[in-house]
């Protein structure tokens, strides 16, 4: 199937700080992409959806201004969580669709964000 | 609006048998896809296997086959032959089809499997 990379796979950062993952497709070219956010135990919550070379779509309640999303080309897209506090500790996962009318959605490894 | 659901506490199966995941569905879509996915504890959510709402015969993909009984909206996950590695979370997903780049995924609350050995 398709390879999503996520990186990095673990960060612990200071309160403050910002932090960014990328999200890349590495056999494909994804047309949208998909950030997700998990709590322990629990199912995954969509945070946004973005397309190449245009704005992404949040989900209600999610700050914008707080998780930066920029898909910059067809197998890159970036979450900056901005000035990170210890409640945006997380698993976030990204995913990863081609265009076409393609069905299959093909996520990444994650990445566990600890913020002290 | 769509909705998932995964009702079933955490599953215990032995090893080299076979366990059925229960998931229903709710949509008024006509043209839906229906998708599991794995998550191990590592955290990575691999995808199993897929259903098309127009699909008339189930999807097998080795161990894994979905009983899909649109009827009924019900798309359970059955593993043959559980193995050790087997064990992790599942979760039932769907999604409306020919909608547009970027209709989304509907989750469910997922479903812990555990294999005894």
């Amino acid at each position: 199937g398709a390879v999503v990379s996520q990186h990095p796979s673990r960060v612990i950062c200071k309160s403050g700080t910002s932090v960014k993952i990328e999200c890349r497709s590495l056999d494909f070219q994804a047309t949208t992409m998909f950030w997700y956010r998990q709590f322990p135990k629990q199912s995954l919550m969509l945070m946004a959806t973005s397309n190449e070379g245009s704005k992404a779509t949040y989900e209600q309640g999610v700050e914008k201004d707080k998780f930066l999303i920029n898909h910059a080309s067809l197998t890159l897209s970036t979450l900056t969580v901005t000035s990170a506090h210890p409640e945006d500790s997380s698993f976030y996962i990204c995913s990863a669709r081609a265009g076409g009318g393609t069905v299959g959605q093909y996520f990444g490894p994650g990445t566990r964000l600890l913020v002290l | 609006a769509q909705k998932i659901t995964q009702t079933q506490p955490g599953m215990f199966v032995q090893e080299k048998e076979a366990v059925t995941l229960d998931c229903t569905y709710d949509t008024s879509d006509q043209s839906y896809g229906l998708f599991w996915y794995k998550q191990p504890s590592s955290g990575e959510m691999i995808f199993l296997i897929y259903q098309g709402s127009y699909d008339e015969q189930n999807a097998t993909e080795g161990r894994y086959s979905l009983n899909f009984q649109k009827a009924r909206k019900s798309a359970n996950l059955v593993i043959s032959a559980s193995q050790l590695g087997d064990s992790a979370m599942y979760f039932c997903a769907m999604r409306e089809l020919y909608t547009g780049a970027n209709s989304k995924l509907t989750f469910g609350k997922g479903i812990t499997l555990s294999v005894r050995p």
